[in-house]
């Protein structure tokens, strides 16, 4: 069935480290990706949605591409700050649902 | 904006006693979810509803009900309420077929004694 791997479960940087999250996703058909962030005490909320392999979705100085591939997504920013520490899930659209990576938590040093 | 809110925010109860869980959507989504949240997990999906009337099971439906009376409300139902079941729940809904973003509420914290 379809799938979402997440395996950076913790990322460390200082601020104004540049930030590289990767998925890894199995479908047989076009996917829909999306990466949701999540701040403490509160609920997902989406950040960025990607429906089209190889073109960049961007908000708040994220982005995000798909590489249909090598069958990934990544999410990425040039220079993170401590408001973007937060666990960031990716995911991606199966029908009605949403399969959910594992999330990474972004820890920012002072 | 996109309006979802739950009801009670944090819970305490006792082993084998009935908990619900109370969700409110105040955007005409058709779609509705709920998930629980465990460290290692990441989100896992319980039961959803399509609209009024539907429920589904998710992944782990197992211990839980889920009841759709109206567009706007979604509950979820621990009849028999266990330990293992201490959680964060949190609730979503969404607009018509699929692809389209999940709005969530800020979540229960639910202890199971």
């Amino acid at each position: 069935g379809d799938s979402v791997i997440q395996m950076q479960g913790q990322v460390t940087l200082s601020e104004n480290d540049f930030l590289f999250i990767n998925c890894t996703y199995s479908t047989t058909g076009y996917p829909t990706l999306f990466w949701y962030v999540q701040y403490s005490g509160e609920g997902p909320q989406l950040l960025l949605q990607v429906t089209t392999a190889n073109n960049k979705g961007s908000s708040r100085g994220f982005e995000a591409t798909y590489d249909k591939g090598t069958t990934s997504f990544h999410l990425q920013k040039t220079s993170v700050q401590e408001i973007d520490s937060a666990v960031y899930y990716c995911a991606m659209r199966e029908n009605y649902q949403l399969i959910w990576g594992s999330g990474t938590k972004l820890i920012i040093k002072p | 904006e996109a309006a979802v809110t739950q009801s009670p925010r944090n819970k305490v109860a006792v082993t084998g006693g009935k908990v619900t869980l109370s969700c409110n959507q105040t955007n005409n989504h058709n779609n509705m979810y709920w998930y629980r949240q465990d460290t290692g997990h990441g989100l896992r999906l319980i039961h959803y509803s399509y609209g009024a009337g539907s429920t589904e099971k998710g992944d782990i439906p197992d211990g839980y009900k889920a009841s759709r009376p109206s567009q706007e409300n979604f509950s979820l139902i621990l009849e028999l309420a266990t330990p293992s079941q201490t959680s964060v729940y949190f609730c979503a809904s969404g607009g018509g077929l699929g692809g389209d973003t999940q709005y969530f509420g800020p979540g229960t914290r639910l202890l199971v004694l």
